[in-house]
């Protein structure tokens, strides 16, 4: 079976420090990998997706990027944390060519930022 | 653009009461409709699925059927308890919507006992 993993659970980190979150995912091979915010009392917002190494698609402009160095492996990071990007960040994935796009998500990062 | 509409929470009910959440969308097309659902500090899992129209998607004692006519997606539950406490999603996936899930800004459930 299919599992997703993210870490860290949990992270204070402090205007202007840098940003590295990772995910990856087991039990599958070339998935379509996701990163979503979810700011406090509002939605998802999809912020990068990824149909395979090295290809990253940007949905939303900010300080913030993503990379994906392995098959299942995508990481966000960003060179210096705003207070804006406190949030709850999910990573997700999907079978490729599925056109359904059923997503599984992770367990979730919370991101806080002083 | 595609988008999700959903009922306003926080919704309180008290155990074994009826429970609808309403979800209506706009898109071009024939999206497929999900319901997510994310309890209390962790990730969204996937409830149910209907991917044409009159579709009933049900897991966990819940459903919602696929209404084209109206454009809605409500889900439903006969008896709630309280461990479904958590905060509901419907979210769209458009035919032209390329990879992107389109979530509603979700449903606060609270069950009481």
């Amino acid at each position: 079976s299919q599992t997703i993993h993210q870490w860290p659970a949990t992270l204070v980190q402090p205007v202007g420090s840098p940003l590295s979150l990772e995910c990856t995912v087991e039990g599958t091979s070339n998935p379509n990998l996701y990163w979503y915010r979810q700011a406090a009392g509002r939605g998802l917002q999809l912020l990068f997706y990824s149909v395979g190494i090295g290809q990253i698609s940007s949905e939303v402009p900010q300080n913030l990027s993503a990379s994906r160095p392995q098959d299942r492996q995508f990481i966000l990071s960003s060179k210096k944390l705003l207070l804006s990007d406190s949030g709850f960040y999910l990573c997700a994935w999907s079978v490729n060519r599925n056109s359904y796009n059923e997503q599984f998500f992770g367990p979730g990062t919370r991101l806080t930022v002083l | 653009g595609d988008s999700v509409t959903q009922m306003e929470g926080p919704v309180t009910l008290s155990e074994e009461a009826f429970l609808t959440i309403n979800c209506t969308y706009t898109a071009t097309g024939y999206p497929s409709l999900f319901w997510y659902v994310q309890y209390p500090g962790e990730g969204l899992q996937l409830l149910l699925k209907a991917t044409k129209a009159d579709d009933k998607g049900s897991n966990k004692g819940f459903e919602a059927t696929y209404r084209k006519e109206t454009t809605s997606f409500h889900l439903e539950k006969g008896s709630v308890q309280v461990s479904d406490s958590a905060v509901y999603f419907c979210a769209l996936k458009g035919s032209n919507s390329g990879y992107a899930l389109n979530f509603g800004k979700g449903t606060s459930l609270l069950v009481t006992p």
